[in-house]
């Protein structure tokens, strides 16, 4: 089972301010890494995928980037509806397709 | 437009049995592998389950593999998980959510349905 890994657990960004968020897989997912947000309450819903691919609606301050193991989402200028919670999740190959723990962006 | 409302959840006692679906409509819902995916109170995001459009695949977490079932009926263009000897680390948001690629990532999901295991 590939693990994969999240930092920093907590992420206190004041709005307009850039937020940069890691994921690490424990073996090599290829560009197979999709990033997902979650506000409270609701679903989550698809950003990224394809480590780089923005998802369809998706605004421009969103990015993502990385291959193989370290991956990472930024987003440029932090808007008041960006402060929630982030997961990545590989897709490579076989199941289990796992995700990781999640980053919460919070208000500084 | 493209939806998914899950049902089926509520209160079971360790050891039962539940059965959630998850109504699709908007797309071709054959043409799409689905997923299952929960939600444990507070936490993380759990892969749980895959099936092929066709239903002729299907994969399975290690958690609930013998224990759960997933299926599709592609006339009703329902999806359904089957969930038998419920333990109270089962407890969670079943959230199902459609493929956009072969397997994934997941571009559309359902809003949830609570599933409670206690005594």
């Amino acid at each position: 089972e590939i693990v994969m890994t999240q930092s920093p657990a907590t992420l206190s960004v004041s709005p307009g301010e850039r937020a940069t968020l890691s994921c690490r897989a424990s073996q090599s997912v290829s560009s197979n890494l999709a990033w997902y947000q979650q506000k409270p309450g609701q679903a989550p819903r698809l950003l990224i995928y394809g480590a780089s691919t923005r998802a369809t609606g998706i605004p421009a301050r969103f990015s993502g980037s990385g291959s193989g193991t370290e991956f990472t989402l930024t987003i440029s200028s932090l808007q008041s509806e960006d402060f929630a919670v982030y997961f990545c999740q590989h897709y490579n190959n076989w199941p289990p397709w796992t995700f990781g723990q999640g980053t919460k962006v919070e208000i500084k | 437009e493209v939806q998914l409302l899950e049902s089926g959840g509520g209160l079971v006692q360790p050891g039962g049995s539940l059965r959630l679906s998850c109504a699709a409509s908007g797309f071709t819902f054959s043409t799409y592998a689905m997923t299952w995916v929960r939600q444990a109170p507070g936490k993380g995001l759990e892969w749980v389950s895959a099936v092929s459009g066709s239903g002729g695949s299907t994969y399975y977490a290690d958690s609930v593999r013998g224990r759960f079932t997933i299926s599709r009926d592609n006339s009703k263009n329902t999806l359904y998980l089957q969930m038998n000897s419920l333990r109270a680390d089962d407890t969670a948001v079943y959230y199902c959510a459609k493929a956009f690629l072969e397997w994934l990532p997941l571009d559309y999901w359902g809003q949830g349905t609570l599933v409670t295991v206690s005594s």
